[in-house]
């Protein structure tokens, strides 16, 4: 069954350093997620990407946040200066289509992000 | 404003059968969506409701009123396995995109 993978699975950073978590979402799908989930809270939606673009952003996501799919297959989240409210699991999702049949969202394992 | 509301713990035994209700309040909908939740791990879909009525998916049903904002995600013949957090999302918008999450129900199945 197709799957959502996410790299690293674990990435521990010091304060101020930017960081890169990878994606791949599933490969027919057309619309893409991430999420963030602090220890011990709810599932946060940071930013919807489709069709090259962002599509929807929360207040969580902002300017040292970004976006990109550099190739046909992965999809990235970028941290330009983490700090330490930015630990949390990071977890990418990717669906087929926005509404109806095929809208469920899929969710890769997840990368651990811890700022020191 | 958002809000969905879930019961944060719930305890039940092998065999048994569950409901776990969720409530939400948002500015729109566009479909209720369950998922299961292992501890350290990513959120696996269960169901997804948009219309009113029940939707059966082998032990896992889910509920849905629109009128009264409200879902239940019924579990039947209980396993260990089921332990896990339930997830209650909604998406606000069919243009939309995010799902809100409620913060979940950890359900504890005991022998």
């Amino acid at each position: 069954e197709p799957e959502v993978t996410q790299t690293p699975s674990h990435q521990v950073t010091q304060m101020g350093q930017e960081v890169i978590l990878r994606c791949v979402p599933i490969s027919n799908h057309l619309y893409f997620y991430w999420y963030r989930q602090i220890l011990g809270q709810k599932v946060e939606f940071l930013v919807s990407f489709y069709n090259n673009e962002i599509s929807e952003k929360s207040e969580i996501f902002d300017d040292q946040f970004s976006v990109e799919r550099p190739d046909g297959s992965n999809f990235t989240l970028k941290i330009r200066s983490t700090k330490l409210e930015d630990s949390a699991m990071y977890f990418c999702a990717s669906s087929f289509r926005l509404a109806g049949v095929g809208n469920e969202q899929f969710f890769g394992p997840g990368t651990r992000l811890t700022v020191l | 404003g958002q809000n969905i509301d879930q019961p944060t713990e719930m305890t039940a035994t092998e065999g048994a059968i569950v409901q776990i209700n969720c409530t939400y309040q948002t500015s729109g909908f566009n479909g209720l969506f369950w998922y299961q939740q292992h501890a350290g791990e990513a959120p696996t879909f269960l169901s997804y409701n948009v219309l009113d009525g029940l939707e059966e998916k082998g032990r896992f049903s889910s509920f849905l009123s629109r009128s009264k904002g409200y879902s239940y995600l019924l579990l039947k013949e209980l396993q260990m396995k089921d332990s896990a957090s339930y997830l209650c999302a909604v998406n606000e918008d069919q243009a939309g995109t995010a799902l809100i999450f409620g913060k979940g129900t950890t359900l504890s199945v005991s022998s």
